[in-house]
Parts: structure tokens; sequence; C-alpha cells
């Protein structure tokens, strides 16, 4: 079974600039999540989507935004990129919703490097 | 409110010697803990679950409701356990996973 696929693997940006980064999840998983790693905040949660419904939002401004097609395979858009953005950025698949209470395991896709500029 | 705290954000051992990686939790509902792991160059996958009771690697971890613990444990560290370690908590009404800062573990030969 193929695993997360994320696309791009690294980008660069500049300030002002947005970005869109792209997640397929396992196939059959409903469930993605997106979180924000950093060397100094660890994994954040930014959002969860199944079966194209935002399930869960963690607290990060509304220039971070998501959304999950038909298909499971789900996008996220930061918009106005600020130098505090740099991060890599993870997505997880899932068969089952957190946002609705399950906690199956999540797999992880090798996530995108962002640099704003 | 729900919080994961991994004490640790570095440990060091040699290859050989017990290692436990210390989290602790803050949940008022029945919680759901977990263990994923990095390794160098490689993407994060789980470790292991509290409610599968199993060893993994030769870790294991014991949930302690008491001291709202799930400490990660191995007898004998290798050099390939050499990772960054989270520690994990879900639960019925939480609505997602909350991960702690991680432990970055290095094993010396």
């Amino acid at each position: 079974k193929a695993g997360v696929t994320q696309t791009p693997r690294y980008l660069i940006k500049t300030r002002g600039q947005q970005v869109t980064l792209s997640c397929s999840p396992i196939s059959g998983h409903r469930s993605v999540s997106w979180y924000q790693q950093t060397p100094g905040q660890g994994l954040q949660f930014l959002f969860e989507y199944f079966s194209e419904t935002q399930r869960n939002k963690g607290n990060f401004p509304g220039r971070f935004s998501g959304r999950q097609f038909s298909n499971s395979r789900s996008e996220m858009n930061v918009s106005t990129l600020e130098l505090g953005d740099s991060a890599l950025y993870l997505c997880a698949s899932s068969s089952l919703s957190t946002g609705a209470g399950g906690a199956g395991e999540l797999f992880f896709g090798e996530g995108s490097r962002l640099t704003v500029l | 409110a729900q919080r994961v705290t991994q004490p640790e954000k570095l440990l060091s051992v040699f290859k050989g010697a017990p290692v436990e990686l210390k989290c602790n939790y803050s949940y008022s509902g029945s919680p759901e803990l977990f263990w994923y792991v990095q390794y160098s160059r490689q993407r994060l996958q789980l470790l292991l679950r509290h409610i599968s009771r199993e060893s993994i690697k030769g870790f294991t971890a014991d949930l302690n409701k008491g001291e709202t613990s799930f400490h990660l444990k191995k007898p004998f560290a290798q050099e390939e356990d050499s990772a960054m370690y989270y520690c994990a908590l879900g639960g019925s009404t939480l609505g997602r996973l909350y991960f702690g800062r991680g432990t970055q573990l290095t094993v010396w030969p």
C-alpha cells in the first residue's frame, strides 16, 4: 500500500506570498490531519478533515486554511506568508477521525519543508 | 486543560544501558496514549499504543492513570534507538491528538 504522499517536498517563498501544499492519503483513509513541526514548538496541530468536512482546527490564524476533495486528497494554503511560517508541514492520514473521537493510528507523510525569506 | 509533557528535550545514554523517556499527561476523560518515533531522515511513525500492551523493538510503556504517566522504557538501549520520540494523547472528547514537544534520544556506542 502506498504511503502518504506530500508535494512539494521543499519550497522557498518570500514574505507576503501564498503557498499551497498537497497531501494524498493512504488509499481508503478518509481522515487527513495537518501539523506544523518546528524545532522550538514541536508538532502543532493545524486542522483535520474527514470526508471533505473540517472536523477540528488548531490555534492558527485565518491565513492558514485547508480543504479536502472527494478522493480524500487534501490541500492546505497559507496566505500572506510571514518569516515565522518557515517550518516542516506534515500531513497524516487515518482510517478514523480523531475529530469524531476516534484515535486510530496516524500515518505521516515525509512533509513539505517551507522556507520563507 | 489537556496537555502532554515530555520533561526531557534531550536524553543521552550508552549502548546497553536502560533508558526511560518520560511522558505525563493531563486529561479528565479516558485517555488513549501513544508513542511516535522519528528516526533520522524517516517519517514519523507509531511505535506503540497503550491499548495494545505489546513490546515493540524492546520498548514498553505502561499507562499509570494514578500518576497520569506513560513512560517509555527499554532495558538495554541500542544505537539504532537514537531518534526523536513523541508522546501523544487522544480521547473520545478531545477531537484530536495532542503531542508532547518530543525527546531526542541519543545512544552512544
